[in-house]
């Protein structure tokens, strides 16, 4: 069955800091991947996906996401972050079957706080 | 504006109450999907529906029905046999499974037991 594990659980930083949320996934197939973030008292919404080609991608708000097959990983980035980044942020992986799209799978989540 | 509308917001459950949670959209999109949001365990999928009048079971589907008689909307029904419903409930939805697309997600509501 396929999972997704993302490592930091709650993850504090101040202004500028830079940011890696890391994200792992098991399944031996093909894949796509998403990054969602969900603002305090928002709805989820897509950061950046990767379904195929550079495997590094880039989303909104300056973040930014790399796909390392070979460590079945696709870690999130922002060089520095600001204290409107506060949101919980998820990882979630769907098999890409030819093209076709299973259902997605959601890690537990990772919740960011920016101290100003 | 299109997009996802989940009502009610916030919903109160009595001891051995079915409750319907409301999920509309107005993209045109084929599949829809009810989640499911507890502290510290993500979203884990309850039903969904890749088109009209067809549904599966998700993940965690036990103490829950769904319907798609239409399109544009994917009510969820919490039963009596559900002994934990007290969760943030997300509706998505998805234009089809059929290329590679991003869920849109409603706001969620929240239901609690009385």
């Amino acid at each position: 069955a396929q999972s997704v594990s993302q490592h930091n659980h709650h993850v504090i930083l101040s202004e500028a800091a830079s940011l890696e949320l890391g994200c792992n996934y098991s399944y031996g197939g093909t894949v796509n991947l998403f990054w969602y973030v969900q603002y305090p008292g928002q709805h989820l919404q897509l950061l950046l996906k990767y379904f195929s080609g550079d495997p590094l991608v880039k989303g909104i708000k300056g973040f930014e996401a790399e796909f390392i097959k070979s460590k079945f990983s696709f870690n999130l980035r922002k060089p520095s972050v600001q204290w409107s980044d506060t949101a919980e942020y998820f990882c979630a992986v769907a098999a890409n079957y030819g093209g076709s799209q299973g259902n997605l799978i959601f890690g537990k989540g990772t919740k960011l706080s920016v101290k100003p | 504006d299109g997009g996802i509308t989940q009502s009610p917001k916030y919903l109160f459950r009595k001891e051995g109450q079915n409750v319907t949670l409301s999920c509309e959209q107005n993209l045109n999109h084929d599949a829809m999907y009810w989640y499911r949001q507890d502290p510290g365990q993500g979203l884990r999928l309850i039903y969904y529906s890749q088109i009209v009048n067809d549904f599966q079971k998700g993940d965690i589907a036990e103490g829950y029905s769904v319907s798609r008689e239409k399109k544009e909307s994917f009510p969820l029904t919490v039963t009596s046999a559900q002994k934990n419903p007290t969760a943030f409930y997300l509706c998505a939805s998805e234009m089809d499974t059929r290329g590679n697309q991003p869920q849109h997600f409603g706001d969620g509501t929240r239901l609690s037991i009385l």
